[in-house]
């Protein structure tokens, strides 16, 4: 059976400081692991990653993959207290379009 | 405006009773899914289907069932057979194959009487 598993699963800081929120996983014919944002209601995408190694980077928000270890982290830098949300942790497999989802990490930003 | 819309937003249950969340998209993709999200859980796929006229189940398909019968629309209904059906649902739907991602609609929140 495919698991996601996230850590921690709740987190609270100040605005300004820099968190890391990883993912690990156990999937069988792994394809990407994708990572969503889920502020009120629909999770909206962030980032896909299929490489090891390949650092995806938007704005203060990064991400990278480690396919030999099995996890990936998330990374956000001088937090800002629209970054206060759940982030999603999602892995697919060849054969099927299906997502696996992970608990999520409710991320708090304080003024 | 391309996009996903569920509806309701919010919809009241009785014990017995059928009831039926709406998804729709416009964005031309062949995949649509559901999802039911629990609080400190994540979200678990109920059904998804990748193709008009077939779906398969998801890890917690019992109580549920969908049909697909235009690639626009994949409606959800919540039976009497579901115990436990209060849960934030969402639908999201991509294209099939390749490196797509899927997307998310607003969500419906289903609550029991």
């Amino acid at each position: 059976e495919d698991k996601v598993v996230q850590s921690p699963l709740s987190l609270v800081v100040h605005e300004g400081d820099t968190v890391t929120l990883n993912c690990s996983y156990e999937v069988t014919n792994f394809r990407s692991l994708l990572w969503y944002k889920q502020e009120k209601k629909a999770p909206t995408f962030l980032f896909m990653l299929t490489s090891s190694g390949i650092e995806k980077k938007s704005g203060r928000l990064s991400s990278i993959l480690d396919k030999k270890e099995l996890f990936s982290i998330l990374n956000i830098t001088a937090t800002q207290t629209g970054d206060s949300a759940i982030y999603l942790c999602a892995v697919r497999n060849f054969g099927n379009e299906k997502l696996t989802f992970g608990t999520g990490t409710r991320l708090t930003i304080i003024p | 405006d391309g996009g996903i819309t569920q509806s309701p937003k919010y919809l009241f249950r009785k014990e017995g009773q059928n009831v039926t969340l709406s998804c729709e998209q416009n964005l031309n993709h062949d995949a649509m899914y559901w999802y039911r999200q629990d609080p400190g859980q994540g979200l678990r796929l109920i059904y998804y289907s990748q193709i008009v006229n077939d779906f398969q189940k998801g890890d917690i398909a019992e109580g549920y069932s969908v049909s697909r019968e235009k690639k626009e629309s994949f409606p959800l209904t919540v039976t009497s057979a579901q115990k436990n059906p209060t849960a934030f649902y969402l639908c999201a739907s991509s294209y099939f194959g390749g490196e797509e991602t899927q997307y998310f609609g607003p969500g419906t929140r289903l609550l029991v009487l």
